[in-house]
């Protein structure tokens, strides 16, 4: 059983650019998080999903950020017009469900923005 | 103040010792996990926990719902467990699975 993959791994982009980041839950999971974490900072919590649906984005920036999990694929993590302050390291973790066991993170993708 | 908070924000060691870090936190919680990170690395699950006491080799987690507090202990204490210790909370409802994080504890161990 993989476990949970992200893609890809390091991210460079320039400002004005867009930002893909996929994630693929380990199998059988039907729940996503995305966090993020900015150098020098804890991590923060951006927006939970499960199949189809955006549960929680009380942590997504209100502009150039969204999310989907899609009925098929992975989960993508979207920011458009990149700045240099969404230079970070993004991590996605997911989870069978409640009363299970515990979240499994992806190793993450680091973001660079020049 | 943060809903989480770790303490010691650094800790150094010598290989062997016992070591504790601690974790409190403000909100009423489903689940605490604690979390391990190495520099440029990925993020592993040590322990999720809503009660009572869990080890696995050579660590120990322990909560206290009561007084919202939860300590990680590790037992004879080796230079690979150098890492960041990251203690993290889920406060339910219905974001279950939501985790809220703390500052996270940079742990040394020297040889």
């Amino acid at each position: 059983n993989a476990g949970v993959m992200q893609n890809p791994r390091h991210l460079v982009r320039r400002r004005g650019q867009e930002a893909r980041l996929r994630c693929s839950p380990m199998k059988g999971h039907s729940h996503v998080y995305w966090y993020r974490q900015l150098p020098e900072e804890g991590l923060k919590f951006m927006v939970y999903l499960q199949k189809e649906n955006i549960i929680d984005e009380s942590g997504m920036p209100k502009e150039r950020f969204s999310a989907e999990f899609p009925k098929e694929g992975p989960s993508i993590l979207r920011i458009q017009q990149v700045v240099r302050g969404d230079s970070a390291a993004y991590f996605c973790a997911s989870w069978q469900g409640q009363g299970t066991d515990t979240q499994y993170f992806g190793p993450g993708t680091r973001l660079t923005v020049l | 103040k943060n809903e989480v908070e770790q303490s010691p924000q650094n800790l150094t060691a010598q290989e062997g010792e016992f070591i504790t870090i601690n974790c409190s936190y403000s909100v009423g919680i489903s689940a605490l996990h604690w979390l391990q990170q190495h520099p440029g690395g990925g993020i592993v699950s040590l322990f999720m926990l809503s009660s009572g006491k869990k080890k696995h080799g050579r660590l120990i987690a322990t909560i206290n719902i009561q007084e919202k507090h939860s300590s990680l202990h590790i037992t004879a204490s080796h230079p690979r467990d150098s890492a960041v210790y990251i203690c993290a909370v889920d406060a339910g409802g219905t974001s279950y699975g939501k985790l809220t994080f703390g500052q996270g504890t940079i742990l040394t161990v020297h040889p």
